[in-house]
C-alpha cells in the first residue's frame, strides 16, 4: 500500500460511453499526476496538478478531461474514447516544494482500461 | 522524452550483478529517480540521486554523474524476484521516464 488508491481497477467501455477514473491520496501531498502506460512504451505524463496549477501534456486528446477538486482527489473523465486508448492509467502523488522542486512520486495500483 | 536512453533488456543469473546504464539530457536537470516495476503493477521507488556519486541501499546502488548526464543502477546478489522493469526518471521541471530496462533473472 503506497497511500494512493485508484478505482476502478479494471474498466471495459465502448467508444460511445462516458466514464470517470478516480484517484485518492492519503499522504498529504500537494501534487497529483495522471500517467498512461501502453504496452512496451514509457510512462507518458498526461496531467499534473501542482500547487493549485494544472500542467498539461499538449499531446493528450481532449477526450481525456482531468478534474482535481482538492489536493487529495483527482479524476480523469473519459468520453468517446478510441481502442488505442486502451492502457494502464496510473495516478501518482508527490510533495512539491515552494521553489518547485519535485520529490519522489508514489503511484497507485492503476486502472486497466479496455476500449472496445 | 528528454533523450533518456537505457537498454531495453538484460538477462542475468541468480546471485550475479547487473548494471543498468541511463543517459539523459543535462540541460535543466535537477536529479534522478530509479523505479522498479513488476509486470502489471505500479512503479515503486528505488533510489534518488541529486549529487554526484554512489548511493547504496542494501543490494541496490545508484550512481550519478551530472556533468556526463549519466546514471546507473547496480543490482547485486540477484534474486528471482528482481525480475522486473527498471525505470530511469530524471527530473526537469517535471519527472520524465525512460522506456525501462526489463531484467530477467534466470536460475
Amino acid at each position: 500500500e503506497t497511500g494512493v488508491t485508484q478505482t476502478p481497477r479494471h474498466l471495459v467501455m465502448g467508444m460511445t460511453n462516458k466514464k470517470s477514473l478516480k484517484c485518492e491520496q492519503h499522504l498529504g501531498h500537494n501534487a497529483m499526476y495522471w500517467y498512461k502506460q501502453s504496452a512496451k512504451k514509457p510512462l507518458e505524463l498526461m496531467f499534473v496538478y501542482s500547487l493549485e496549477e494544472r500542467v498539461e501534456n499538449n499531446s493528450v486528446p481532449s477526450r481525456f478531461s482531468p478534474e482535481c477538486p482538492n489536493s487529495s482527489h483527482l479524476f480523469l473523465h473519459l468520453h468517446t474514447l478510441q481502442p488505442e486508448d486502451s492502457a494502464l492509467y496510473l495516478c501518482a502523488s508527490s510533495q512539491v516544494g515552494t521553489s518547485g522542486n519535485y520529490n519522489e512520486q508514489f503511484f497507485g495500483p492503476g486502472t486497466r482500461l479496455t476500449v472496445l | 522524452g528528454q533523450n533518456i536512453d537505457q537498454p531495453t533488456e538484460m538477462t542475468a543469473t541468480e546471485g550475479a550483478i547487473v548494471q543498468i546504464n541511463c543517459t539523459y539530457q543535462t540541460s535543466g536537470f535537477n536529479g534522478l529517480f530509479w523505479y522498479q516495476q513488476h509486470a502489471g503493477e505500479a512503479p515503486t521507488f528505488l533510489s534518488y540521486n541529486v549529487l554526484d556519486g554512489l548511493e547504496e541501499k542494501g543490494r541496490f546502488s545508484s550512481f550519478l554523474s551530472r556533468s556526463k548526464g549519466y546514471s546507473y543502477l547496480l543490482l547485486k546478489e540477484l534474486q528471482m524476484k528482481d525480475s522486473a522493469s527498471y525505470l530511469c526518471a530524471p527530473i526537469y521541471y517535471k519527472l520524465s521516464f525512460g522506456a525501462g530496462t526489463t531484467v530477467t533473472v534466470r536460475a
